[in-house]
């Protein structure tokens, strides 16, 4: 059991926005900065979104971040064939002292 | 370019000791904290814990009393050490680098930039 909560799976098609929900608590999501990675099959992850909303050199403009509360969002908008990846999100934990990601979110474009 | 480049026992025996290393090119080692992390197969990830230059560590609190992390800043290398390990300890580990935007790198405000290449542990007797 994780202790940020994602959906196990989302889809889209080609071209269409799709959101990626991760639900935390006031000792992570909402006390400190959301990160997001994104894993393609066999490979490292690769930090996709740091500090809540901020795009590393490279990543397109396609994937955005908020945080609301406790509650974070990646979205993927104009969806590629190329983002068919699994999804994670990441965050500080204060009362556990360490850091804590979400089970992940497998992306399948249809 | 930062790489980070990792290597240790691919295969244990129950009860045995995990012992992988972590080495940096290409960049500062200090001002950065550096992390374990690893992923059952098929599974997510778990954070398994960081140190940074000084030696300073954070650990995972469900595996800390079988968790060692130590670095050598000579050669610019990290190690792990997991012990008496089990068939549920057998992942894929990475190594990775904590960065912030801040001078001063605080763990809670820091993400994970530089990823190594994973290595896949088995335990099996």
């Amino acid at each position: 059991q994780s202790v940020l909560t994602q959906p196990p799976s989302a889809s889209g098609t080609p071209g269409q926005r799709v959101t990626i929900s991760c639900s935390g608590s006031s000792s992570n999501i909402g006390s400190n900065t959301v990160n997001w990675y994104q894993q393609l099959p066999g490979t490292a992850p690769k930090l996709l979104i740091y500090s809540n909303n901020q795009r590393p050199s490279g990543v397109p403009d396609r994937f955005s971040g908020s945080k609301s509360g406790n509650t974070a969002s990646l979205t993927i908008s104009g969806l590629q064939a190329e983002d068919e990846a699994d999804y994670y999100c990441a965050a500080w934990d204060d009362s556990l002292n360490g850091r804590v990601f979400g089970g992940g979110t497998k992306l399948t474009v249809l | 370019q930062v790489q980070l480049q990792q290597w240790g026992a691919g295969l244990l025996k129950p009860s045995e000791t995990l012992s992988l290393t972590c080495a940096v090119y290409g960049g500062s080692f200090s001002g950065y904290y550096w992390s374990w992390i690893r992923q059952p197969p098929g599974k997510g990830l778990e954070w398994i814990g960081e140190i940074n230059h000084s030696g300073s560590t954070n650990y995972n609190p469900s595996l800390k009393s079988r968790v060692t992390i130590s670095v050598d800043t000579s050669k610019n290398q990290f190690s792990l050490k997991l012990s008496s390990v089990t068939a549920a300890d057998t992942a894929v580990y990475y190594c990775a680098r904590g960065s912030t935007d801040h001078i001063v790198v605080v763990p809670a405000a820091s993400y994970l930039d530089y990823w190594g290449q994973g290595t896949l542990v088995t335990v099996s007797s």
